[in-house]
């Protein structure tokens, strides 16, 4: 079964507006951690933002923030006041704690327009 | 410099050859992870280790083996390349008993 599902393939911002990238997860694990990374066109993987299962406050990195519902299990990124550098593949991911691995979602491709 | 580098960067080979890509990092992890991929599947996990005499198979490797030469080394092999093995390739990274993992570079593969 899929345990991380990001439904849209593609979405456009206009400049300095904010975007919401929608994650959700599957897992009976009650201990787990959510990732984002952000994968521009030349190919790189560049860690964001962590969120663990236990954490009481959603995460906030700079203009980026986890956007955390645990009981609706999603975990959606939101990037404020979005910069022409923010296009890119964003992909969300899971490590559950009796696990080794990240799963990942399929992405989601954010294009900013001036 | 980077903390953790991939060679090469982009590799063309044949159907049947062996090929080698290496990874090194100055991070300092214990763990490292050999990831592939392809559009629209994310990525998916080949191989990992999580020091010098522990490799593990991840979720798709056959047709794949690994090395790990030390600490800061990690190589992933195809013993015979073939052309559903053409993707982009990452090494990773983590420390024991934190989640994040750091990606290198990727090294993009064409199987001809």
């Amino acid at each position: 079964a899929q345990k991380i599902t990001q439904t849209q393939p593609g979405m456009f911002v206009q400049e300095k507006e904010a975007v919401t990238l929608d994650c959700t997860y599957d897992t009976s694990d009650p201990s787990y951690g959510l990732f984002w990374y952000k994968q521009p066109s030349s190919g790189e993987m560049i860690f964001l933002i962590y969120q663990g299962s236990y954490d009481q406050q959603n995460a906030t990195e700079g203009r980026y923030s986890l956007n955390f519902q645990k009981a609706r299990k999603s975990a959606n990124l939101v990037i404020s006041a979005s910069q022409l550098g923010d296009s890119a593949m964003y992909f969300c991911a899971m490590r559950e704690d009796n696990d080794y691995k990240l799963s990942f979602g399929a992405g989601t491709t954010v294009t900013v327009r001036a | 410099d980077a903390d953790v580098t991939q060679t090469p960067r982009n590799r063309i080979t044949k159907t049947g050859k062996r090929i080698m890509l290496e990874c090194s990092q100055t991070k300092g992890h214990d763990r490292m992870y050999w990831y592939r991929q392809d559009p629209g599947l994310g990525l998916r996990l080949i191989y990992y280790s999580f020091d010098v005499k522990d490799i593990n198979k991840g979720e798709i490797s056959d047709g794949y083996s690994v090395s790990r030469q030390a600490q800061a080394k990690f190589s992933l092999s195809l013993e015979s390349a073939i052309p559903n093995q053409t993707a982009l390739y990452f090494c990773a990274t983590s420390e024991t008993g934190s989640g994040t993992q750091y990606f290198g570079p990727g090294t993009r593969l064409l199987v001809l």
